[in-house]
């Protein structure tokens, strides 16, 4: 079990905007950064934000990413159904390891 | 456009140890390679099924940071004459099948940590 929490599934039509969330704690989304990751089976997963905010060139700005507490955010707006995909959040954890989501299937319906 | 290529057997016995190898490979070599003290190189598992799993990571001095709960397993080395680094995972059972994926991390903090290049991966099957 992942000790960053996301929901298993969220789905959207084109057009739409969906947020995906992702709970943690103290020690790790309370204190440090969150990433996201956009991952198709079969490919090399893709940065989508870091520093819990920040997009990396050639990102869409339909991405965008957010954080408050010991939770965060990544939401899509204007959804297309290039976006199906599974998406990962990532943070550091102060007992020194990193930490991934459980990952979220995004469909586009 | 510098490239993460990983690569290994595909199958291992239980008991046994898993190698893998990623190669480093680009029109930058001089900045984006191995050596240079701008990144950490790390490997990420995903068993069948479930989600990512960080392993660890190595910079080019050598130091290395491990997951505690494979840290007893696991070996992450570097090979500046070859720009490639690898992962070593000792006394193997079928819970490390997994797709392995190696990747880049800018130097940053460690509050500010995340991957910014990936490989496409390698699954690897731990069965007699």
């Amino acid at each position: 079990q992942s000790v960053l929490t996301q929901p298993p599934s969220a789905s959207g039509t084109p057009g739409q905007t969906v947020t995906i969330s992702c709970s943690g704690s103290r020690s790790n989304i309370g204190s440090n950064y969150v990433s996201w990751y956009q991952h198709l089976p079969g490919t090399a997963p893709k940065l989508l934000i870091y520093r819990s905010n920040q997009r990396p060139s050639g990102v869409p700005d339909r991405f965008s990413g957010s954080k408050s507490g010991t939770s965060a955010s990544l939401t899509i707006s204007g959804l297309r159904s290039e976006d199906e995909a599974d998406y990962y959040c990532a943070a550091w954890d102060d007992s020194l390891t990193a930490l991934f989501g459980g990952g979220t299937i995004l469909t586009v319906l | 456009q510098l490239q993460l290529q990983d690569s290994g057997p595909g199958l291992v016995k239980p008991s046994e140890t898993l190698s893998l190898t990623c190669a480093v490979s680009g029109d930058s070599i001089t900045s984006d390679s191995i050596t240079s003290d701008s990144y950490y190189w790390g490997w990420i598992r995903q068993p069948p099924g479930k989600g990512l799993e960080w392993i660890g990571s190595i910079c080019s001095s050598g130091t290395t940071y491990y997951n505690p709960s494979l840290k007893s397993r696991v070996t992450i080395s570097v090979d500046t004459s070859n720009n490639q680094f690898s992962l070593r995972l000792t006394s193997v059972t079928a819970a490390d099948t997994a797709v392995y994926y190696c990747a880049r991390r800018p130097v940053t903090s460690f509050s500010d940590w995340y991957f910014d290049l990936w490989g496409r991966g390698t699954l690897v099957t731990v069965s007699s």
